[in-house]
């Protein structure tokens, strides 16, 4: 298997801009994970799916974020609009059934936002 | 609320040397207990996770962990590491509910390898 794949790997928009950040799952996941990673706050949760359902959407911090999952193998993460605050590394992890199933993550996008 | 704590930012070991990174966790019942690794400008990887069982845990590139409930803490530990193991060290908890639930992740130990 491939991993978990998310595109693109860097991302410089400006200020007021849309972003839509992409995941792709392994396959046979059965959740998926957003998660972003800043110096100040290091990684937070953002929100989670099972079986493309939405189970906990606490750690999105605002309205403009906004996640979704359309199909198994397929997820996105929007921003709209983008402000400079939201510049950090985003993560999409993948896990089987349970918590003791290991969490893979994916390579991460960087976002800048100008 | 769950929380992790890893006291140490950085830390500075000889090649060669010991390891032990520390973490304290927070939670209200039975947690699952992880160790990833990041190195730069990569995605985590799982070095170990502690979900029951024996409390000494083993992992990969030959790192260990002891779950030590009394003491709230789930410190990592080489006995020698190489200049290869110079990475970011998060330490997490999970719930151990049914289904899978997102970690909590520490802040992170940066750990720098001294020829």
């Amino acid at each position: 298997d491939a991993g978990v794949i998310q595109s693109p790997r860097h991302e410089v928009t400006e200020m007021g801009q849309e972003v839509t950040l992409r995941c792709k799952p392994i396959s046979g996941h059965d959740y998926l994970f957003w998660y972003r990673q800043t110096m100040m706050r290091g990684l937070e949760l953002l929100i989670y799916f099972n079986n493309n359902v939405p189970i906990d959407d606490s750690g999105m911090p605002e309205d403009r974020f906004s996640a979704k999952m359309p199909n198994a193998s397929f997820s996105t993460l929007k921003i709209q609009p983008s402000e400079p605050r939201d510049s950090a590394v985003y993560f999409c992890a993948s896990s089987f059934k349970t918590t003791a199933d290991t969490q893979y993550f994916g390579p991460g996008t960087r976002l800048t936002v100008l | 609320a769950q929380s992790v704590t890893q006291p140490d930012i950085h830390i500075t070991v000889s090649e060669g040397a010991s390891l032990e990174l520390r973490c304290n966790y927070s939670y209200g019942a039975t947690p699952y207990l992880f160790w990833y690794v990041q190195s730069p400008g990569q995605g985590l990887q799982l070095l170990l996770k502690y979900f029951s069982g024996d409390t000494l845990v083993q992992g990969i590139k030959g790192f260990e962990a002891e779950f030590k409930r009394s003491q709230s803490s789930f410190n990592l530990r080489k006995p020698s590491v190489h200049w290869s193991d110079a990475a970011e060290y998060f330490c997490a908890v999970g719930g151990s509910g049914g289904g899978a639930d997102g970690l909590t992740f520490g802040k992170g130990t940066h750990l720098i390898i001294q020829p």
